[in-house]
């Protein structure tokens, strides 16, 4: 199947620091890619579409000044968390569909897990 | 929009015996099912989908069933192993190409 990367795999940062986060697919090109949040013993909670050459879709609640996404090419899109709380501490990870075949199957990265200290 | 229940949260069976995880998906526009296995500090792995034009699909021992009418579907593991044990998600969108709404989860544990 598809490759999604992420980078990086953990980060450790004090609060009010920013951190971006990388998605890459690998083999594929991808025109959307979604991130999500997840925190421990929950479930994947969508945060934001990333469409490449356009603007992010935010899921209510979602404060797009804080969360910044960048989709600058087919194959990338960034996640920054701007000033950092500990609250922000959690799992991010992204997913990408692959549509070069007409598979739905939406392939996701293997995660940054940020704790904001 | 979408709002996807999953039952049950935890589920524990002993190694062989089969478990059931069922959802329930509220938009009628939805026609896209996957189920994701999780494991601990890992990412989601899609085991197994179902578009609405089917009833059933299985692969080797994972089978999914789907109620377009009731708007439910079901993810069935036979003779469940060890390695099993994770836990599994159900989603729904209107497309694979769509945003995924997830259920909350089932943690399943197979005990040797």
């Amino acid at each position: 199947g598809a490759v999604v990367s992420q980078h990086p795999s953990w980060v450790i940062c004090k609060s009010g620091t920013s951190v971006k986060i990388e998605c890459r697919s690998l083999d594929f090109q991808a025109t959307t890619m979604f991130w999500y949040r997840q925190f421990p013993k929950q479930s994947l909670m969508l945060m934001a579409t990333s469409n490449e050459g356009s603007k992010a879709t935010y899921e209510q609640g979602v404060e797009k000044d804080k969360f910044l996404i960048n989709h600058a090419s087919l194959t990338l899109s960034t996640l920054t968390v701007t000033s950092a709380h500990p609250e922000d501490s959690s799992f991010y990870i992204c997913s990408a569909p692959d549509v070069s075949l007409g598979q739905e199957t939406q392939y996701f990265g293997p995660g940054t897990r940020l704790l904001v200290l | 929009g979408e709002n996807v229940e999953q039952h049950p949260s935890t589920l524990s069976v002993q190694e062989g015996d089969s478990a059931v995880i069922k959802c329930t998906y509220s938009d009628s526009a939805s026609n896209y099912f996957p189920w994701y296995k999780q494991e601990l500090g890992k990412r989601p792995q899609l085991i197994i989908d179902i578009r609405s034009n089917v009833g059933e699909k299985k692969d080797q021992r994972i089978a999914v069933t789907l109620n377009k009418t009731a708007k439910h579907f079901s993810l069935h593991i036979t003779e469940t192993q060890p390695e099993d044990s994770a836990v599994y998600f159900c989603a729904a969108s209107n497309s694979g190409y769509s945003t995924l709404t997830f259920g909350k989860g089932t943690m399943l544990l197979v005990s040797p």
